[in-house]
């Protein structure tokens, strides 16, 4: 029972275009949602989050955008650089005391120069 | 200076062996976790510790045990490993509650 999708595991984008990386949850429950970013052979690094008060947040390239009412969220990345081409994870869980993380399946993000 | 450290990279033993991840975190987190991502890429939690107290304990053969000797210390024992064991295994550590920050993973593969 797979509560977070990413139902695109690939993406390819032109340098300079935007990126749009989509993600969907099940769980109501889910309050709290992080995008991380994976390169191969190393750990995932985190990115960006979003609390479920709010429907989007900035930070630099990255927005996160949250529609709570379609249980749907989704990173953009404005301007896409090769640099950014990667794995990427949605995540979420609850809000307060011990909530494990749920990660989706992640999407494969090339930046092609 | 390495934040979140896993030993060994790369294991690579036979079936029924007993083996041992260490993870070791320098952030004064005061929560660690291990995650299992299998061939089909799913990043599963596996367990996690909070001040050295066990706090999740997901669906995981009793052959998998935990040990958190301290707070920036989480180690993983597999006792009588199966092909099935072969995956990657991240540990990560954070802020209860906190964005996580993984390792860089522990590559098992089991013949």
């Amino acid at each position: 029972d797979q509560q977070v999708k990413q139902n695109s595991p690939s993406l390819s984008v032109q340098e300079g275009r935007i990126s749009i990386l989509n993600c969907d949850y099940t769980n109501s429950m889910f309050d709290y949602f992080l995008w991380y970013k994976k390169y191969p052979a190393e750990g995932p690094t985190f990115l960006i989050s979003i609390s479920s008060i709010k429907d989007k947040n900035e930070d630099g390239r990255f927005t996160v955008f949250l529609n709570k009412s379609a249980k749907h969220l989704s990173l953009h990345i404005v301007p896409s650089q090769p640099g950014d081409s990667a794995v990427y994870f949605c995540a979420a869980s609850g809000s307060g005391g011990y909530q494990k993380v749920t990660f989706g399946t992640g999407t494969k993000l090339q930046v092609i120069p | 200076d390495t934040a979140v450290s896993q030993t060994p990279k790369y294991l690579v033993t036979q079936m029924g062996n007993d083996k041992s991840i260490k993870c070791e975190q320098n952030l004064g987190h005061d929560t660690m976790y291990w995650y299992k991502q299998d061939s089909k890429k799913f990043l599963k939690i596996m367990f996690s510790y909070n001040n050295k107290e066990l706090i999740i304990n997901e669906t995981v053969p009793n052959r998998f045990s935990p040990k958190s000797p301290d707070k920036a210390h989480l180690n993983l024992h597999i006792n009588s490993l199966e092909l099935g064991d072969s995956a990657v295994y991240f540990c990560a550590s954070s802020h209860l509650g906190d964005e996580q920050y993984f390792g860089p993973g522990t590559r098992l593969t089991v013949t």
